[in-house]
């Protein structure tokens, strides 16, 4: 079982619905939560970054952490064409330190 | 931009044979970090610098090795090449503090015919 899990999608919506990004994982010693996002064949873009539990909010997106739930999500609101990419969350248990990914889910925001 | 820069943006080769990736991390960041993307693996750490010294292996194959020079770029060597290890390969960077995060380069996708 690999330690963050993530389900791939794809995930279809149209234009200006409410986007919920889920992840799961297991290692208790996570403490630092990220998601990127992912165009085609480029790097991954650093969106949202949040340390321990709680909501951390950014323009039309919302990152929450669930401790003890071992779960975190990343919600987009009034999605545009232009935010379909691929989500990947990622986590580490200590800064400076190398992420732990989950595989990604593939979004697809439609006019 | 993020920053991080990587040469060459394509590489083609044949099996057995070795290359070099190249990365130059965000002006002050002393952290570097490759990571391999395949379809079916997603996003794999390899191996991490810190200011020139090894901080922290991850799936790193024997055959792959790198380095990080005192100018702070960095250079990721794959040799004795596979057909599996085609791939992108993603150089990171990070500044340590309280609220460090990783910035990522384009990536050097790797085809081994």
């Amino acid at each position: 079982q690999k330690e963050v899990e993530q389900d791939p999608g794809p995930l279809s919506v149209p234009e200006g619905a409410i986007v919920s990004l889920n992840c799961t994982y297991s290692n208790s010693a996570f403490q630092y939560f990220m998601w990127y996002r992912q165009y085609s064949r480029k790097g991954p873009e650093l969106l949202m970054y949040t340390y321990s539990s709680g909501n951390k909010e950014d323009g039309r997106f919302t990152a929450q952490v669930d401790k003890s739930s071992k779960y975190i999500s990343l919600f987009i609101r009034d999605s545009q064409p232009s935010d379909s990419a691929t989500y990947l969350c990622a986590m580490s248990g200590k800064t400076g330190y190398a992420l732990n990914f989950g595989k990604g889910t593939s979004l697809l925001v439609t006019p | 931009d993020s920053g991080v820069t990587q040469t060459p943006k394509h590489l083609i080769t044949a099996t057995g044979q070795r290359v070099t990736l190249r990365c130059s991390p965000r002006s002050g960041d002393l952290s570097v970090y490759w990571y391999q993307q395949s379809l079916d693996q997603g996003l794999q750490f390899l191996i991490q610098y810190y200011n020139g010294e090894e901080r922290a292996k991850g799936n790193i194959l024997e055959r792959f090795s790198a380095q990080q020079f005192p100018d702070l770029h960095s250079e990721l060597n794959l040799s004795s090449l596979e057909l599996g290890d085609s791939a992108l390969y993603f150089c990171a960077s990070s500044v340590e503090g309280a609220a460090d995060t990783q910035y990522f380069g384009p990536g050097t996708r790797l085809t081994v015919l």
